[in-house]
């Protein structure tokens, strides 16, 4: 059966932190790994992660992905309380099936 | 361009009823997807529906079933409630072209069933 699994479950740290999300997984499967933040309601997207290595970066967040040890790590630097959320890891499968998801992480950032 | 919407935002159903709730996608996307999210099992997938046909589906008992129209709106339904039926639904749309696709999630339906 294919699992996500996120760690910690909840996090919470003060405004200026770097805090490290960890996704792991096991998959019969593997195409890419997908970050989203869930605010209020829908997730949004953050990162597409397909090849070992690379880094993906945007703003403040950055995310990698080791298909060799089947893990991804999200990255917030100089966290804001506006980063507070759940984290969703996700891991597609090739072809059209669906995403297995991770159950988050909570972050609280506080000022 | 709009995003995905879902109605009704908020629901409080009881135990016996049935419930249907609706996901409208973003023009042009033709897959749907639907997921429950509760506290203790985070977000699980229930099924995806692409050009009016279900394509692939969850591990979901039979009470929960959806369908699409031809405009790619979709609707799911509930039925027999039971309490553990109380989530946020949430639906996604892609494109669902040739290569790798991005979901975009709509606001979910929050559900009570009491």
């Amino acid at each position: 059966e294919d699992k996500v699994v996120q760690s910690p479950l909840s996090l919470v740290v003060h405004e200026g932190d770097t805090v490290t999300l960890n996704c792991s997984y096991e998959v019969t499967n593997f195409r890419s790994l997908l970050w989203y933040k869930q605010e209020k309601k829908a997730p949004t997207f953050l990162f597409m992660l397909t090849s070992s290595g690379i880094e993906k970066k945007s703003g403040r967040l950055s995310s990698i992905l080791d298909k060799k040890e089947l893990f991804s790590i999200l990255n917030i630097t100089a966290t804001q309380t506006g980063d507070s959320a759940i984290y969703l890891c996700a891991v597609e499968h090739p072809g059209n099936t669906p995403l297995v998801f991770g159950k988050g992480t909570r972050l609280s950032v506080i000022a | 361009k709009a995003g995905v919407t879902q109605t009704p935002r908020y629901l409080i159903k009881t135990r016996g009823q049935q419930v249907t709730l609706s996901c409208s996608p973003i023009s042009g996307h033709r897959s749907v997807s639907w997921y429950q999210q509760t506290p203790g099992q985070g977000l699980q997938f229930l099924f995806e529906y692409f050009s009016e046909t279900q394509r692939n589906k969850g591990n979901f008992p039979g009470r929960f079933s959806g369908r699409q129209f031809s405009n790619s709106r979709s609707e799911m339904n509930v039925s027999t409630l039971e309490l553990g039926d109380s989530a946020l639904y949430l639906c996604a749309s892609s494109l669902q072209l040739a290569g790798i696709d991005e979901q975009y999630f709509g606001p979910g339906t929050r559900l009570t069933v009491t």
